[in-house]
């Protein structure tokens, strides 16, 4: 099957630092993959959608100068949380998806990433 | 656009119980539901998947029918194991215009042995 990475799996940071996470599928390529959070007991909130090669498309309401977003190859999308805050504190989740028109359901996810600023 | 409303968890059985979680969906058209699943330290999963009113997604002994009059996607399984212990999400697609994914809040299980 297809497997996705994702890498930390956890980091606590200091507030005001910025955090990189990333994202990788591992044995296809994906020409497009989604960055979700997910806060306890809620479900998983898409915050914006990678495109290789090109700019993220973001969700209303996420700011895209605080959630960068980097999709250069078509294996490796990266999300870093830039001046970390406290209330970015949360579970971060991406997934992949191999190019299959009208395939709506073949995303891959990765295990997620937790998330906590001090 | 849609939304997904799945019951709160814990939901904690013995093995061999009989296991319902409900999902219920508002939506436009007919979207096409998903039940998604998440073991401990793992990404998640499409578990099954319904394309039609009255289809019946199945999986590793898990059922789930499209309900359209009661615009409802419960899942089931008759006997479940320890293995099965996890969190499970109902999803739907956004909207009939976008390839994006909605979430219930997840469903989290507990198999006693």
């Amino acid at each position: 099957g297809a497997v996705v990475s994702q890498h930390p799996s956890r980091v606590i940071c200091k507030s005001g630092t910025s955090v990189k996470i990333e994202c990788r599928s591992l044995d296809f390529q994906a020409t497009t993959m989604f960055w979700y959070r997910q806060f306890p007991k809620q479900s998983l909130m898409l915050m914006a959608t990678s495109n290789e090669g090109s700019k993220a498309t973001y969700e209303q309401g996420v700011e895209k100068d605080k959630f960068l977003i980097n999709h250069a190859s078509l294996t490796l999308s990266t999300l870093t949380v830039t001046s970390a805050h406290p209330e970015d504190s949360s579970f971060y989740i991406c997934s992949a998806r191999k190019f299959l028109a009208g395939a709506r359901e073949t995303q891959y996810f990765g295990p997620g990433t937790r998330l906590l600023v001090l | 656009g849609n939304s997904v409303t799945q019951m709160e968890g814990p939901v904690t059985l013995s093995e061999e119980a009989f296991l319902t979680i409900n999902c219920t969906y508002t939506a436009t058209g007919y979207p096409s539901p998903f039940w998604y699943v998440q073991y401990p330290g793992e990404g998640l999963q499409l578990l099954l998947k319904a394309t039609k009113a009255d289809d019946k997604g199945s999986n590793k002994g898990f059922e789930a029918t499209y309900r359209k009059e009661t615009t409802s996607f419960h899942l089931e399984k008759g006997s479940v194991q320890v293995s099965d212990s996890a969190v499970y999400f109902c999803a739907l697609p956004r909207s009939n215009r976008d390839d994006k994914i909605i979430f219930g809040k997840g469903t989290r299980l507990h198999i006693l042995p």
